[in-house]
């Protein structure tokens, strides 16, 4: 069976520093992944997905994220971070259509 | 595009009533959807997977007595709670899927109280 670790329950940056939010996955086959976020009382937000091709790949408002293969690794990271991000990030694998989520992590970004 | 809606947003009710939730794909298709529950500060728990025209295929553990779900457009799923009572009280997410549906698009939730 698939999962995902997020191995951070909160990340605390301050704004315009970088950052980084970890997932590690399982899955049998080719993997296939996401990063969502949710606002309080949201749904969730796509920001990105990685199926194929590049390891480095680019979402919504400025976030990318890193395949690693041989980590088994998707971290979600932004190059400088605003405080309008302060949100709750989930990490998700997808197998047989359905979506496997990690446990999420809170950022927080502070003046 | 590939929005979601839900209604309704907030919903309280008595122990022993039953609840209708709706899930609406607005501009296109979804030939699957999925309903998902979460708890105060933890992750998305599938419920179950729908898919238009069939029955729903629920998860280990997920009374299909109680959440009734119905998918019976390529728009619109729902999700009726039966029989409610307050551990049932939830945040209950939706997302629709349609074409070769790599992602999944979420409603915005519906916070579900029962008192």
């Amino acid at each position: 069976a698939q999962s995902v670790a997020q191995p951070e329950d909160q990340v605390n940056v301050a704004e315009g520093n970088p950052l980084t939010v970890k997932c590690t996955y399982s899955v049998s086959g080719n993997p296939y992944l996401f990063w969502y976020v949710q606002y309080p009382n949201r749904g969730l937000q796509f920001l990105l997905k990685y199926i194929t091709g590049d390891n480095l790949v680019k979402g919504s408002y400025g976030f990318e994220a890193e395949f690693n293969k041989s980590q088994t690794s998707f971290h979600l990271k932004k190059p400088s971070a605003l405080v309008s991000d302060s949100a709750l990030y989930f990490c998700a694998v997808r197998a047989s259509r359905k979506l496997t989520f990690g446990t999420g992590t809170q950022l927080k970004v502070e003046l | 595009g590939a929005v979601v809606s839900q209604h309704p947003s907030r919903v309280i009710c008595k122990s022993g009533t039953s609840v209708k939730i709706e899930c609406r794909s607005l501009d296109f298709q979804a030939t699957t959807m999925f309903w998902y529950r979460q708890f105060p500060k933890q992750s998305l728990m599938l419920m179950a997977t729908s898919n238009e025209g069939s029955k729903a295929t629920y998860e280990q553990g997920v009374e299909k007595d109680k959440f009734l779900i119905n998918h019976a457009s390529l728009t619109l799923s729902t999700l009726t709670v039966t029989s409610a009572h307050p551990e049932d009280s939830s945040f209950y997410i939706c997302s629709a899927s349609g074409g070769r549906g790599y992602e999944q698009y979420f409603g915005p939730g519906t916070r579900l109280t029962v008192t």
